[in-house]
């Protein structure tokens, strides 16, 4: 089961770009890289998935090395609405993997 | 149209006691999972259903059961509630049981606090 690590917190403000790496030194083949957004008292929402190299859709960007030891999810010009728990998950694409989500990323954006 | 969604929203309850959550998904997805968060945000995957079967069982209490009568719904409950017990519990669904590679949607979660 690959562990993650991410950093507890991080400050932007409005306009700027954010980048928030995962790292997740002993991920396997099968693993896919996810990344959920949780605003308070709400559940975590899927922002973006890879596996390698990059992916972009409307909100976010991921870059994923070769070696796959690391992601980086960037955000372009963040909003005060973007503050939010940002979670790095890797885990297998098969039936009965456990998930584990960690303690993410608390990201306030300021103005 | 909730597509997942989860009651109660908040259980304030005595040591000792029992209580169940449901959890219903209109998505038409056929896993579905219990989560559980606690106070410092740890989020950790309790129990998975793919198809009324049960396919993750993590490693909590046995007070802790999973039941699904049909895919559509995932109830929890809890025997002999205790203050440890207390976090934010949280229901999801995918399409299928392909837990890494799958899209996962969580409901709004319900507040569990043992007195």
């Amino acid at each position: 089961l690959a562990k993650t690590t991410q950093p507890i917190s991080m400050d932007s403000y409005e306009g700027q770009e954010v980048n928030i790496t995962c790292s997740h030194n002993n991920i396997a083949t099968n693993d896919y890289i996810t990344w959920y957004q949780q605003f308070p008292s709400q559940g975590p929402r899927f922002i973006i998935q890879g596996y390698k190299t990059k992916v972009t859709n409307e909100v976010a960007s991921l870059f994923i090395p070769a070696d796959r030891k690391s992601s980086t999810l960037s955000l372009p010009r963040v909003s005060l609405s973007d503050t939010a728990v940002y979670y790095c998950l890797v885990a297998q694409g098969q039936a009965g993997t456990a998930l584990i989500f960690g303690k993410g990323t608390t990201l306030s954006v300021s103005s | 149209d909730t597509a997942v969604s989860q009651t109660p929203k908040y259980l304030v309850t005595q040591m000792g006691n029992d209580k169940s959550i449901k959890c219903e998904q209109n998505l038409g997805h056929d896993t579905m999972y219990w989560y559980k968060q606690d106070s410092k945000k740890f989020l950790k995957i309790m129990f998975s259903y793919n198809n009324k079967e049960l396919i993750i069982n993590e490693t909590v209490p046995n007070r802790f059961s999973p039941k699904s009568p049909d895919k559509a719904h995932l109830n929890l409950h809890i025997n002999s509630l205790e203050l440890g017990d207390s976090a934010v519990y949280f229901c999801a669904s995918s399409q299928s049981g392909l837990a890494g590679g799958d899209t996962q949607y969580f409901g709004p979660g319900t507040r569990l606090t043992v007195l």
